[in-house]
């Protein structure tokens, strides 16, 4: 089983839209979540940062922890063209420069 | 805009070539990373660098070679590539030891042919 499992998509959605995006994990030992958004042909850039269980909101965005499930989201509220990017969820198991364990992405298109 | 720069942006090379990829980044951060971007793959860490020390290789194959000079550059030598090495290598850099945060830069496309 890999570490970290992400929907690949593509997932394409109508302007407005609640999006979805979700991961799931096998290593209990994860404590940091973060999601990465990729335009195409640029670096990712972060999006949101969460410890441990729980929810973050920051505009449009909020970011779900449910470690219990192993399971994250990343919800995008009233989605716009401009959200439309790969979205990549990172995670790891402690503080420090701990290398992430990314998932493959889930690449997202939101029609005007 | 990042504050994590990499040149070139793109580049073609042969398999009998040998070019570098270089990483600047302007953040103050310690800590500086590369790593390999393929299609329908996660992003694969190769090598991790803090204070100028490696700290990690990810079973990279030697025929790339990373350099670190000092805390605000890193190189990645290539020799000898093959096709499949072909794909988007992305650096990026993480403050103190006690961040997680890694920025990107817009990363090298490279082809071999």
């Amino acid at each position: 089983q890999k570490e970290v499992e992400q929907d690949p998509g593509p997932l394409s959605v109508p302007e407005g839209a609640i999006v979805s995006l979700n991961c799931t994990y096998s290593n209990s030992a994860f404590q940091y979540f973060m999601w990465y958004r990729q335009y195409s042909r640029k670096g990712p850039e972060l999006l949101m940062y969460t410890y441990s269980s729980g929810n973050k909101e920051d505009g449009r965005f909020t970011a779900q922890v449910d470690k219990s499930s192993k399971y994250i989201s990343l919800f995008i509220r009233d989605s716009q063209p401009s959200d439309s990017a790969t979205y990549l969820c990172a995670m790891s198991e402690n503080s420090g420069n701990t290398p992430l364990v990314f998932g493959k992405g889930t690449r997202l298109s939101v029609i005007a | 805009e990042t504050g994590v720069t990499q040149t070139p942006r793109h580049l073609v090379m042969g398999m009998t070539n040998k070019k570098s990829l270089k990483c600047e980044q302007h953040l103050g951060h310690n800590a500086m990373y590369w790593y390999k971007q393929s299609a329908k793959k996660p992003l694969e860490l190769m090598f991790v660098y803090n204070f100028k020390e490696q700290t990690e290789n990810n079973s990279v194959p030697s025929r790339f070679s990373p350099e670190c000079p000092n805390s605000s550059h890193l190189f990645l030598h290539l020799h000898t590539l093959q096709p499949e090495d072909s794909a988007l290598y992305l650096c990026a850099s993480s403050g103190t030891p006690r961040t997680d945060t890694q920025y990107f830069g817009p990363g090298t496309r490279l082809t071999v042919l």
